[in-house]
């Protein structure tokens, strides 16, 4: 079974500095994907970032970086000049895909991320 | 606004009672999946769809149960709720294939 584990259940960072937000899973398939989404206080589900198992180069999308060390299962998000609108939760996702078209997203359980003024 | 409708945004209702949330999936999406936000057990996978049929089944109770439409829509339907169903549920549509999951914006279900 696959199981995504995130440590930091809550961190406090200073406005335009950088972010790490830890993320290591746990998987016997060669083949997965790793999402990070993130929840605001509002409840919906944004999606930031995506890498695949096969991918050589590490994923970007604007500020969030996923730094992805495939030897050690970890898949850290790395958001650059953080900003008050980061405030928010923040979700580690890996997605499995059996033969026969079945999938789904486990989640972690979430780091509380604050940004300080 | 995502393209994945979820209606509708709020529920109140007792337990014991029976509720049916929609989704209506991402134009062009086949895939159809549910999930659950609670406090106690985080975001579950319950269960997908696929064009109609089911594909996946998550920790869905059998209390529960979903059907996907032709026209793609979908269905859960909640019964005998108790208070620990209150959570937040949400649909999430995606193209066959694909790994571009979108999230609707949840249902919020609260058993009183």
């Amino acid at each position: 079974a696959q199981k995504i584990t995130q440590t930091q259940p809550g961190m406090f960072v200073q406005e335009k500095e950088a972010v790490t937000l830890d993320c290591t899973y746990d998987t016997s398939d060669p083949s997965y994907g790793l999402f990070w989404y993130k929840q605001p206080s509002s409840g919906e589900m944004i999606f930031l970032i995506y890498q695949g198992s096969y991918d050589q180069q590490n994923a970007t999308e604007g500020r969030y970086s996923l730094n992805f060390q495939k030897a050690r299962k970890s898949a850290n998000l790395v958001i650059s000049a953080s900003q008050l609108g980061d405030s928010a939760m923040y979700f580690c996702a890996m997605r499995e895909v059996s033969n026969f078209g079945n999938e789904k997203l486990t989640f972690g359980t979430g780091t509380r991320l604050t940004i300080i003024p | 606004d995502s393209g994945v409708t979820q209606t509708p945004k709020h529920l109140i209702t007792a337990t014991g009672q029976r509720v049916t949330l929609r989704c209506s999936p991402r134009s062009g999406d086949l895939s159809v999946y549910w999930y659950q936000q609670s406090l106690d057990q985080g975001l579950q996978f319950l269960i997908q769809y696929y064009n109609g049929e089911e594909r996946a089944k998550g920790n869905i109770l059998e209390r529960f149960s979903a059907q996907q439409f032709p026209d793609l829509h979908s269905e859960l339907n909640l019964s005998s709720l108790e208070l620990g169903d209150s959570a937040l549920y949400f649909c999430a549509s995606s193209p066959w294939d694909s790994y571009g999951y979108t999230f609707g914006s949840g249902t919020r279900l609260t058993v009183v």
